[in-house]
């Protein structure tokens, strides 16, 4: 899991809830990603950061939401616009993101969070 | 369109035995195919990665093999263990990650 912390590591929700994944790292990483992570499935990009203050959307953005106003600190917010959330996040990070480094530099994962929609 | 398909989806051998995961791409352009091991519930660890011009890579008991001809990686796991048990993911580099269903191994004594 390297210096990347996310918490809680499970998670209820009530539907029309929006809830936030914490995740935290201290590799002094340039680069934050939030995954999705489905049974039977490959894990799936939700938003990714290269520099404070920035943030560029995935392939699967719709109904999540996340800020960077700290270098160590890259939350998500699942909204309830988010249609089927119940699913195991992954946050991860890289020295340099994908625009700088050509996706080469490997990706650190954090220990995830598991999400279920009641 | 850029595609990773890993093979077998899963599989269960006995502790000591040898095994061998698959994964051929698709994607282009190419930087590097990484393999992490994910213990269920847990994130993705590295255990190896290639870039274009190598063909061997090696972590203690895993070796991994690429050959950028055929577009086809191989994760080769020595004397396995129980804590061998895990999904292991292919992935590869290029444009953008692309990742792998991953490789449901299940290591019995």
């Amino acid at each position: 899991d390297g210096g990347i912390t996310q918490s809680p590591k499970y998670l209820f929700r009530k539907e029309g809830q929006n809830v936030t994944l914490s995740c935290e790292q201290n590799l002094n990483h340039d680069a934050m990603y939030w995954y999705r992570q489905d049974p039977g499935q490959g894990l799936r990009l939700i938003y990714y950061s290269q520099i404070v203050n920035d943030f560029q959307k995935g392939d699967i953005a719709e109904g999540y939401s996340v800020s960077r106003e700290k270098k160590e600190s890259f939350p998500l917010t699942v909204t309830s616009a988010q249609k089927n959330p119940t699913a195991f996040y992954l946050c991860a990070s890289s020295v340099r993101g994908p625009r700088t480094s050509g996706n080469t530099d490997t990706q650190y994962f954090g220990p995830g969070t598991r999400l279920t929609v009641l | 369109k850029n595609q990773v398909e890993q093979s077998p989806q899963s599989l269960i051998i006995l502790e000591g035995k040898n095994c061998t995961l698959q994964c051929n791409y698709t994607v282009s352009p190419f930087s590097n195919l990484r393999w992490y091991k994910q213990d269920t519930g847990r994130g993705p660890v590295s255990l190896t990665i290639m870039t274009f011009s190598e063909n061997t890579k090696s972590n203690g008991r895993y070796t991994a093999t690429l050959d950028a001809d055929t577009k086809q990686s191989s994760l080769h796991i020595t004397a396995s263990q129980l804590s061998d048990s895990a999904s292991y993911i292919c992935v590869v580099s290029g444009d953008a990650l692309n990742f792998g269903k991953g490789t449901s191994l299940l290591v019995t004594p």
